[in-house]
């Protein structure tokens, strides 16, 4: 299997207990957020999203708490399940330039999670 | 609903050789990005294309290069394989300038350099 998140902080949760995983983003210029889970050998999968102009967004058993002051990001899921097992990244964006368009997502440190059932 | 096609999946390289990534972008989309990740590490960006034309560019290393082409693929060349280059390397790609839910990435290329 893939050895993704060998040495990623790890959290460790009961099945049926509500996860919380924290992210601290790097750049006050931020305005979009992502919260991505990789598993092992796949890509990172899109989970949720918030723009900086909300403080709370909420999707199926997932919520994502944006704390602009303090640049914090929290994720939190609820009911875990095994299959919520996984790698956790936060990620970033910067608004767009007129001259490069695009700007790239930038990751943080991700979490894994593990899931005792 | 077509996500961002990656190829090779597997490459196994030894050192000094040169190796070639693909990536097919989501239909429409005309960015793409290209990250690294290292065992444990997160994704690190690498560089992008917007309309066929770099965008920006991140810690890529002098030894690697890469283009987007007219129907919008993109490749990365790498030359000189070193060991440190063993990773895992993602495309994703966006609409415009637009990160959004159809930001998908691929399932990426496992890079083993021996």
């Amino acid at each position: 299997g893939e050895s993704v998140g060998l040495h990623l902080p790890t959290l460790s949760v009961q099945e049926g207990d509500n996860s919380i995983i924290n992210c601290a983003y790097s750049n006050s210029a931020s305005d979009y957020f992502i919260w991505y889970k990789q598993e092992s050998g796949k890509g990172p999968q899109f989970i949720i999203d918030i723009r900086s102009n909300m403080d709370k967004r909420q999707g199926q058993r997932v919520t994502v708490l944006l704390n602009k002051t303090v640049k914090h990001l929290s994720l939190q899921i609820a009911a875990t399940q095994p299959g919520d097992s996984a790698v956790y990244f936060c990620a970033e964006n910067i608004p767009p330039n007129r001259n490069s368009g695009n700007t790239p997502l930038v990751f943080g440190k991700g979490t894994r999670l593990s899931v005792i059932a | 609903a077509a996500g961002v096609i990656q190829s090779p999946r597997h490459l196994i390289k030894e050192k000094r050789e040169t190796a070639t990534l693909k990536c097919y972008p989501i239909p429409r989309h005309d960015t793409v990005y290209w990250y690294q990740q290292g065992p444990g590490q997160d994704p690190q960006f690498l560089i992008s294309f917007y309309e066929k034309m770099q965008s920006d560019k991140g810690s890529i290393p002098d030894r690697f290069s890469a283009q987007q082409f007219s129907d919008y693929h993109s490749e990365l060349n790498m030359s000189s394989l070193e060991l440190g280059d063993s990773a895992l390397y993602f495309c994703a790609s966006s609409l415009g300038q637009s990160w959004n839910t159809e930001a998908f990435f691929g399932q990426g290329t496992r890079l083993t350099v021996v």
